[in-house]
């Protein structure tokens, strides 16, 4: 089985601060972690994934995310944030065997202000 | 290239009618998804398919929900009778087997059902 938790589904920040989004994982198996972000009244963007090869990633719109396996998290981050991150952002896990479909965290509304 | 394309954006009916969604996957990916987002539920996995064979249907609320795949470039997910608590986002997606699963979706169906 493998479940996805997301702490907070409410993030508020200022203009120009960090961001930090948690997610922590449960996979019996080696998981694939990723970033999705939903914008209003669209569809949901990948903003990057972990697939085993470096623990820190790094993705689009200057996002990065580091997989702890000793913490089983896979927390957002991003140095500063702008007007334009406000946004859902889903946290996922997937892996090789069995389902290969994403199981999706309930997800993070992140506000940003000015 | 184009992304995963579903139809139609938006549509409201009246209960008990019948609901159609359609979505076209990315050329080339051989897995394509059905999920269903809503405010209480969060993004659920309806069905998906490999290859244009269902090969998890558990997620498919009841008999009044049905999809198929009749070939590589297209997809259906009807809802016959519908109810109003079928009001929901619905998503398709799409993914190539060798991608590390990442599962590209599209703009979604947003459903009102009165």
């Amino acid at each position: 089985a493998q479940s996805v938790t997301q702490l907070g589904s409410h993030v508020s920040v200022s203009e120009g601060a960090l961001v930090l989004l948690r997610c922590n994982y449960s996979s019996s198996v080696p998981p694939y972690l990723f970033w999705y972000v939903q914008y209003p009244n669209q569809g949901l963007q990948l903003l990057l994934k972990y697939t085993s090869a470096a623990t820190l990633v790094k993705g689009i719109n200057g996002f990065e995310a580091e997989f702890k396996k000793s913490e089983t998290s896979f927390h957002l981050t991003k140095p500063s944030a702008h007007m334009s991150d406000a946004a859902e952002y889903f946290c996922a896990v997937s892996s090789d065997t069995g389902r290969r479909a994403l199981t999706f965290g309930s997800g993070t509304r992140l506000q940003v202000q000015p | 290239d184009a992304g995963v394309i579903q139809s139609p954006r938006h549509e409201v009916t009246e209960m008990g009618q019948e609901v159609t969604l359609r979505c076209k996957p990315i050329s080339g990916h051989d897995y394509l998804f059905w999920y269903r987002q809503t405010m209480m539920r969060g993004l659920e996995l309806l069905i998906y398919f490999n290859n244009n064979v269902p090969i998890d249907d558990s997620g498919m609320p009841e008999d009044r929900f049905s999809a198929k795949m009749p070939n590589a470039s297209f997809s259906t997910l009807k809802i016959q009778p519908s109810e109003p608590r079928d009001s929901a986002v619905y998503f398709c997606a799409s993914s190539f087997q060798i991608s590390g699963n990442t599962i590209y979706f599209g703009e979604g169906s947003w459903l009102t059902v009165v």
